[in-house]
């Protein structure tokens, strides 16, 4: 069965102040590892997709890494603007090919 | 450029009642699910419809019956709501990305609040 575990549930960081948030998953065989924004009261929006140990994905402020174990959303001089929950979900290799595995997200606040 | 729009946002109903739950797509996507979202559960997929035609259980499919009415729509229906299926369910639709190997990226509506008495 295809795990996700994300850490730590909730951060709070002062603008500015650089931080990383972590996904450790267990999955058979990677087909992708998605990391998602969720703003409160919406859905969630894709951020990236990593495929692949040794990947990384920049957008603005963040930046996404991928191991055999786990990946890590790098948030650099973080802006109020980027407070929101942090999915993260993979997408197995076999058997259905649709279904993605959630973890239960990340909280970050950032303070001005 | 809507992308997957829900109705209702918000509802009410007490224990017994039936309802159902719309979802629509408007980026010809073949691939459409259903989750739920609870508190410190994360998201769970209810159903999924890999095409047109095609429906299929997730993790918690009991007590939701789906119908993918044709390619751009994709409903849940709830037969006897329960308090246990109150939570903020998600649509979500998905379509074949170029170099993606197959990799799914979901793109999601913006929920549907549903509270059970």
């Amino acid at each position: 069965e295809d795990q996700v575990t994300q850490s730590p549930e909730a951060l709070r960081l002062q603008e500015g102040e650089s931080s990383s948030l972590n996904c450790s998953y267990t999955v058979s065989g990677l087909r992708g590892l998605f990391w998602y924004r969720q703003d409160p009261g919406k859905g969630p929006e894709f951020l990236f997709t990593l495929y692949s140990a040794g990947e990384e994905k920049e957008k603005e402020r963040l930046k996404a890494t991928l191991t055999k174990k786990e990946s890590f959303l790098h948030i650099t001089a973080p802006k109020p603007e980027d407070s929101a929950t942090y999915l993260c979900a993979v997408q197995n290799s076999g058997g259905s090919n649709y279904k993605l595995t959630f973890g239960k997200g990340t909280l970050l606040t950032v303070n001005p | 450029n809507a992308g997957v729009t829900q109705t209702p946002k918000f509802q009410v109903l007490k224990t017994g009642q039936s309802m159902t739950l719309q979802c629509a797509q408007d980026m010809n996507h073949n691939s459409m699910y259903w989750y739920r979202q609870d508190p410190g559960m994360g998201l769970r997929l209810i159903y999924y419809s890999a095409s047109e035609g095609t429906t299929d259980k997730g993790e918690v499919p009991n007590g939701y019956n789906v119908s993918r009415l044709n390619k751009r729509e994709f409903s849940l229906r709830l037969e006897s709501a329960a308090p246990s299926q109150t939570s903020v369910y998600f649509c979500a639709s998905s379509g074949q990305v170029p170099g993606s190997s197959g990799a799914n990226v979901l793109t999601f509506g913006a929920g549907s609040r549903l509270t059970v008495l």
